[in-house]
């Protein structure tokens, strides 16, 4: 089977460093993407790693260790508008995502 | 680039009937539509994967013939929900994809309710 866990719930101040953890399980996944979506809207892209290390897109930043099955999304910086959920997701063949629980972020001043 | 849209954006009807959505890639050509369902709260969960031309591959416990998948163009790809009931309201989201690796693009949803 495939699976990917997610923290369900996590809480920062603004300005702070945020990390939000992903392992999964599962044969097959290629690479390893992190999405956000705020409530009511559909998941917007952030990043995607297919090879291990870091990637950095300005304030977030994706890290993936294929031998740890093991991921994490690091926001900085942290600001109101990223309050919302943040799912990382498998790519699998044939282009198909699976998708971990989800982690809700609440930003607080 | 890259935007796909949904048709209509919020939709209530009674039990008993069917209800369309649309999903349009609008400045690209989607080899690949994929259909998820998202209740409250929750994940999004794969419902069933389509290309143009050819039937859909349904994910195990997905009815096809409740939840009917047309994509008849490289832009567009409908899924009528049959004699929709109250458990089947949801937040139904399209994506797509261009065919190359790892990009998917998603649509802004559609919520179904159903009294």
């Amino acid at each position: 089977g495939q699976s990917l866990e997610q923290p369900s719930e996590v809480t920062a101040v603004e300005g702070a460093i945020v990390q939000i953890n992903c392992t999964y399980q599962t044969s097959g996944f290629y690479g390893l993407s992190w999405y956000q979506q705020h409530d009511g809207g559909a998941p917007t892209f952030l990043s995607y790693n297919a090879l291990d290390g870091l990637e950095e897109t300005g304030r977030f930043s994706s890290f993936l260790s294929r031998s740890d099955s093991y991921g994490y999304l690091l926001l900085q910086e942290l600001q109101m508008k990223d309050s919302a959920s943040y799912f990382c997701a498998g790519f699998r063949a044939g282009n198909m995502l699976t998708f971990g629980g989800g982690t809700r972020l609440m930003v607080k001043p | 680039g890259a935007v796909v849209s949904q048709h209509p954006s919020r939709v209530i009807c009674k039990s008993g009937t069917s209800v369309k959505i649309e999903c349009r890639s609008l400045d690209f050509q989607a080899t690949t539509m994929f259909w998820y369902r998202q209740f409250p709260k929750q994940s999004l969960m794969l419902m069933a994967t389509s290309n143009e031309g050819s039937k859909a591959t349904y994910e195990q416990g997905v009815e096809k013939d409740k939840f009917l998948i047309n994509h008849a163009s490289l832009t567009l790809s409908t899924l009528t929900v049959t004699s929709a009931h109250p458990e089947d309201s949801s937040f139904y989201i399209c994506s797509a994809s261009p065919g190359l690796a790892n990009e998917q693009f998603f649509g802004p949803g559609t919520r179904l309710t159903v009294l």
